[in-house]
């Protein structure tokens, strides 16, 4: 595998449900991200993790839940959603998280709220 | 105010036309990055180039130019002789400092124009 993956691809929950989106990033990076890509709003930063540690929680709501066990992992955990939450979520890695490194993408989670 | 403006948000131009997309930005930061991604519909995001504040240099690189202007807040992105392959909605992206429990470098996202190649 090389650079960011994401899983699953697509993924269909009720808002009862409890999921987890994984992303793995195999480029030795020190930071990871996550975005939600909603249909007609610019791409929304969620969660940064540098070295493991969360520098950002960009007034996410508690019912998403990053997890971030090491470098190369980062978890986004999903429970009582709202169909609004219906999005693309997409995973990102960079060298570090300050001088401007640019960010490398995983294809995303498509997810659906039912 | 930081923030990116494409102000394009569709175009459509035949095969082997050259298309330039606009890209305009503010930060009162003097230290900044500017960035284009491609996102094809497979939907990952795709790094096409990185710039910082202080090289104003354009740059070429095959197909695709961008040039760079501070004087007037602009990252413009031109592709020569598109390709149906080029069809994507392309991202323009400024980067940061911005503190939360920590500094780090945050990408301002612009809402993206939408390239559409025809044969």
């Amino acid at each position: 595998e090389t650079g960011v993956t994401q899983t699953p691809r697509h993924l269909v929950m009720g808002m009862t449900n409890k999921k987890s989106l994984k992303c793995e990033q195999h480029l030795g990076h020190n930071a990871m991200y996550w975005y939600k890509q909603s249909a007609k709003k610019p791409l929304e930063l969620m969660f940064v993790y540098s070295l493991e540690e969360r520098v950002e929680n960009n007034s996410v709501p508690s019912r998403f839940s990053p997890e971030c066990p090491n470098s190369s992992h980062l978890f986004l955990h999903l429970h009582t959603l709202q169909p609004e939450d219906s999005a693309l979520y997409l995973c990102a890695s960079s060298q570090d998280d300050l001088r401007g490194y640019e960010q490398y993408f995983g294809p995303g989670t498509r997810l659906t709220v039912t | 105010a930081q923030k990116v403006t494409q102000a394009q948000t569709e175009i459509s131009v035949v095969e082997k036309e050259d298309v330039t997309l606009d890209c305009v930005y503010e930060t009162r930061d003097t230290t900044y990055y500017l960035f284009w991604y491609k996102q094809p519909p497979s939907g990952e995001l795709v790094f096409l180039i990185r710039r910082n504040s202080f090289d104003e240099q354009n740059e070429i690189s095959g197909r695709y130019s961008w040039n760079f202007q501070k004087s007037t807040s602009s990252f413009n992105f031109t592709i020569t002789a598109s390709q149906v392959v080029d069809s994507a909605v392309y991202f323009c992206a400024l980067s940061v400092l911005s503190w939360g429990s920590g500094g780090y470098n945050k990408l301002i996202f612009g809402a993206g124009t939408r390239l559409a190649v025809h044969p």
